[in-house]
C-alpha cells in the first residue's frame, strides 16, 4: 500500500534552531501534502496544505513566517520551524493524498516529535 | 462549515467485548468518511473507509456503515483484542480535499 516516510522522527534542540523535517511519498505522486499539529492527548490540527510548485495555504491562526513549507518536488515537501522555542514543542504529521478522486484517503507519516528545550 | 462529533473516551474494554465508538457528521455536499487508528508515539494509519451512503467499510473485524439518514458512521467490533489499543479518529473529505477529524477516542482493551 501507499507510504509517507517522515523524518526524523524525534527532534530535542534548543530555544532560537530551525528545525527541518522531511515528508516523503514513497510509491505514488502528491501534488497535495498536508501538515498537521497534535498536542497531547487531543485531534490533529492542520496547519496548512503544501502544493507542489507553489506556495502553501496556510490555516487562519498559522504563522507563515514561522512554519515555512516547501513542496520542491512530487515526493517530498518540508516543514521547516523556524527559530523554534518551548512552545512549538508538538508532534507533527504530515500525510499525502493519492492521486486520482477525491474519495482517495490521505497516508500519514509517522510523525516528528519535536522538544524544545 | 464540516464537523466531526466524536464519542468521548476513554473506553475500557475486556478481550473479546463488543465494541463501538459514534461517530457523526455535519457537512455540505457528499463527503467522504474515514476511521483512522494511531498507536502510541506513530501517525495515524487508516482503519477503513466508505465514500458513498449505504456503504460499508471494513477491515481488520473493524466496520462501519455511512449513513447518510442520521450522518452516522459508528465504528464497530465484534470482538476486541489488547492489540487493539489505540485512538481511534473519525474523520470526513469534503469538496476542499482535507481532512476533518474528530476528537478522537482512546481505546484500551485489557486482557
Amino acid at each position: 500500500g501507499a507510504v509517507v516516510s517522515q523524518h526524523p522522527s524525534r527532534v530535542i534542540c534548543k530555544s532560537g534552531t530551525s528545525v527541518k523535517i522531511e515528508c516523503r511519498s514513497l510509491d505514488f505522486q502528491a501534488t497535495t501534502m498536508f501538515w498537521y499539529r497534535q498536542f497531547p492527548k487531543q485531534s490533529l490540527m492542520l496547519m496548512a496544505t503544501s502544493n507542489e510548485g507553489s506556495k502553501a495555504t496556510y490555516e487562519q491562526g498559522v504563522e507563515k513566517d514561522k512554519f515555512l513549507i516547501n513542496h520542491a518536488s512530487l515526493t517530498l515537501s518540508t516543514l521547516t520551524v523556524t527559530s523554534a522555542h518551548p512552545e512549538d514543542s508538538s508532534f507533527y504529521i504530515c500525510s499525502a493524498r493519492e492521486p486520482g478522486l477525491l474519495t482517495q484517503p490521505q497516508h500519514f507519516g509517522d510523525g516528528t516529535r519535536l522538544s524544545i528545550l | 462549515g464540516n464537523s466531526v462529533t466524536q464519542m468521548e473516551g476513554p473506553v475500557t474494554l475486556s478481550e473479546e467485548a463488543f465494541l463501538t465508538i459514534n461517530c457523526t457528521y455535519t457537512a455540505t455536499g457528499y463527503p467522504s468518511l474515514f476511521w483512522y487508528v494511531q498507536y502510541p508515539g506513530e501517525g495515524l494509519q487508516l482503519l477503513l473507509k466508505a465514500t458513498k451512503a449505504d456503504d460499508k467499510g471494513s477491515n481488520k473485524g473493524f466496520e462501519a456503515t455511512y449513513r447518510k439518514e442520521t450522518t452516522s458512521f459508528h465504528l464497530e467490533k465484534g470482538s476486541v483484542q489488547v492489540s487493539d489499543s489505540a485512538v481511534y479518529f473519525c474523520a470526513l473529505s469534503g469538496s476542499a480535499r482535507q481532512l476533518t477529524f474528530g476528537s478522537g477516542t482512546q481505546l484500551t482493551v485489557l486482557p
